[in-house]
């Protein structure tokens, strides 16, 4: 099973880029990085995933090294609304299906 | 479009009790999985659905269980409660659960044991 490695926690200042960095050493060629974070009290939010190619949307950009052995999420104006932890989830495929497996994530806190 | 819709959101109960959970997912979207949220284990997979069918299942005992409904509506049930099953209980809902499709979560069910 493919694991992430990500700092326990980041520091940014508001209206800073904040470059989130994960680890997924063992991932296999056919499993997508997923990126969520979670607001205190309110369910994982979906924030983008990837699988060789960089990605970008509306809320961040996915950076993918080219074997594929880490990524960075980048915000690229972080506010005081980042405030979240964020998970790097690298999707787990087992004899039953696929699962997410979540670690204990990033605490990223954005400082005025 | 209408996100993924838990609840009750809060609920408390007592040891050896049971409880229901109910989820309903984004609109069309057939895959629902469940996650136990806690601060020692953080989030843990319990189980997915698909087309009714269970196709997919963590690590926790036969306590914990689901059902989902034609409509894709899903029920988690856990009997005989016990201190340990306080946590935030998440729902989490996607096309049909492919690799490359996110799940999206609702805001959970915060389950506390007396």
């Amino acid at each position: 099973d493919a694991k992430t490695t990500q700092p326990p926690s980041m520091d940014c200042a508001e209206g800073r880029a904040a470059n989130l960095p994960c680890n997924h050493s063992t991932i296999s060629g056919n499993e997508y990085v997923y990126w969520y974070r979670q607001i205190h009290s309110q369910g994982p939010q979906y924030i983008i995933h990837g699988l060789k190619n960089n990605e970008t949307n509306e809320m961040a950009s996915l950076i993918i090294t080219e074997d594929r052995k880490s990524s960075t999420l980048i915000l690229p104006h972080a506010t005081l609304r980042d405030t979240a932890v964020y998970y790097c989830i690298v999707r787990v495929v087992n004899n039953y299906g696929q699962n997410f497996v979540f670690g204990p994530g990033t605490r990223l806190s954005v400082l005025p | 479009k209408a996100g993924v819709t838990q609840t009750p959101r809060y609920l408390i109960k007592t040891r050896g009790q049971q409880v229901t959970l109910s989820c309903s997912p984004i609109s069309g979207h057939r895959s629902v999985s469940w996650y136990q949220q806690t601060p020692g284990q953080g989030l843990q997979f319990l189980f997915e659905y698909f087309s009714e069918t269970q196709r997919n299942k963590g690590n926790f005992p036969g306590r914990f269980s689901g059902r989902q409904f034609s409509n894709s509506r899903s029920e988690m049930n856990v009997s005989t409660l016990e201190l340990g099953d306080s946590a935030l209980y998440l729902c989490a809902s996607s096309l049909e659960g492919g690799v490359g499709q996110p799940q999206h979560f609702g805001d959970g069910t915060r389950l506390s044991i007396l």
